[in-house]
């Protein structure tokens, strides 16, 4: 089936480095990404999201990109900090009733001072 | 912002006990809730769509009888793990949707059956 992925389970950064976590989809009728954190025996955070209209959204010290030629979504994360330190996931919002999401694999970011 | 509470955050229950847990909207109204599971270092699975007023859609593979959901008001959706047996212990995560598209997440629920 349809499915989000991600193509590097671990990242590791210098604290102030820039951070890039990608994230592919392969559901081409896909409309709707976003961008969750999630820390240690949390629930996942609401950082950034993007509609399949755009290709670009900034946030505070993030931006996600959209490439829909690809199927590719990338989020950036400037200036890392150690409290930046989490797994974060794509997600897709699913065609179809009840506006489902579809997370993706996940990525550790793990940043050193 | 959204804010979405789930009770209790922790629980540890016998093998065949039932256990309930509590996802609440705290400063909005969500007709649309949903409830995830997620084992150790892996990513979210949705588990179930809750409807409030009606039965909830339940993902292939998602056994409804042993999950019971009940979405009895806009603010209020709850998950009963019935007869838990060892293979059920995890994360238990709901969301719930403001508008059209957005999911504010609650913060969890470690369930542990021994």
């Amino acid at each position: 089936g349809e499915s989000v992925g991600l193509h590097l389970p671990t990242l590791s950064v210098q604290e102030g480095d820039n951070s890039i976590i990608n994230c592919a989809y392969s559901n081409s009728a896909s409309d709707y990404f976003i961008w969750y954190k999630q820390e240690s025996g949390k629930g996942p955070q609401f950082i950034i999201d993007i509609r399949s209209n755009m290709d670009k959204r900034q946030g505070q010290r993030v931006t996600v990109l959209l490439n829909k030629t690809v199927k590719h979504l990338s989020l950036q994360i400037a200036a890392t900090q150690p409290g930046d330190s989490a797994v974060y996931f794509c997600a897709e919002k699913a065609p179809g009733g009840y506006n489902k999401l579809i997370f993706g694999a996940g990525t550790r970011l793990a940043v050193h001072p | 912002g959204a804010v979405v509470s789930q009770h209790p955050s922790r629980v540890i229950c016998k093998s065949g006990t039932s256990v309930k847990i509590e996802c609440r909207s705290l400063d909005f109204q969500a007709t649309t809730m949903f409830w995830y599971r997620q084992f150790p270092k892996q990513s979210l699975m949705l588990m179930a769509t809750s409807n409030e007023g009606s039965k909830a859609t339940y993902e292939q593979g998602v056994e409804k009888d042993k999950f019971l959901i009940n979405h009895a008001s806009l603010t209020l959706s709850t998950l009963t793990v019935t007869s838990a047996h060892p293979e059920d212990s995890s994360f238990y995560i709901c969301s719930a949707r403001i508008g059209q598209d957005e999911q504010y997440f609650g913060p969890g629920t470690r369930l542990t059956v021994t």
